[in-house]
């Protein structure tokens, strides 16, 4: 069945540094790809999207980029803020009759100041 | 302001106890949907509603039922709370995925914390 792995957390990082959080997935259509993100106390927020291959979905400084051929949704961010501190999900969703989303396991990401 | 709004925010409750947690949309989506949150596992979806009158079983639906009796409202209740339903829970809205696509984005509320003793 349709599927999303994504790197365990915790991750910790100090402010300013590169940030990569891999995903890759499993789906037997065509997939839209999100990134969800959760901050402490609240419910998930779409943080970016992308629908076909090839597309970078971007926001707040974060991107990712649907890559087919490696079946991969990796989030990357230039430089991080002790704000991006949150627990990030990936997830695909196929459409049709169930529409639901797919979610990764979620990584927890820790940013010192 | 659009959103999705749950209550309770927390709740500690009994086995046995019947209870129910509410959800309510103001975006006029057709599409509704319950999750839980567990460590370690993600966020696994319990039910989901297409459209008033219309529910359906998603990947975790033993122990809940929802109704859908309004297109704003899609209420979980647990006939009979057991300690493997603690979790963290989720309602979630969206235009329809069938007329729409895979693409539609979802809004989730604040979640409710569940913790049956």
């Amino acid at each position: 069945g349709d599927s999303v792995t994504q790197m365990e957390g915790p991750v910790t990082l100090s402010e300013e540094a590169f940030l990569t959080i891999n995903c890759t997935y499993t789906a037997t259509g065509y997939p839209s790809l999100f990134w969800y993100v959760q901050y402490p106390g609240e419910g998930l927020q779409l943080l970016l999207k992308a629908t076909k291959a090839d597309d970078k979905g971007s926001n707040k400084g974060f991107e990712a980029t649907y890559r087919k051929e490696t079946t991969s949704f990796h989030l990357e961010k230039g430089s991080v803020q002790v704000s991006d501190s949150a627990v990030y999900f990936c997830a695909l969703s196929v459409g049709g009759s169930q529409g639901n989303l797919i979610f990764g396991k979620g990584t927890k990401l820790s940013v010192k100041p | 302001e659009a959103q999705v709004t749950q209550n309770p925010r927390y709740l500690i409750t009994v086995t046995g106890k019947k209870l129910t947690v509410t959800c309510s949309q103001n975006m006029n989506h057709e599409y509704m949907s319950w999750y839980r949150q567990d460590p370690g596992l993600g966020l696994r979806q319990i039910y989901y509603s297409m459209n008033v009158e219309v529910t359906d079983k998603g990947d975790v639906p033993e122990g809940y039922k929802v109704s859908r009796k309004e297109k704003r409202n899609f209420p979980l209740i647990l006939e009979s709370p057991s300690p493997n339903q603690t979790s963290l829970y989720f309602c979630a809205s969206s235009f329809n995925p069938l007329t729409i696509g895979a693409n539609t984005e979802a809004f989730f509320g604040q979640g409710t914390r569940l913790t049956v003793v």
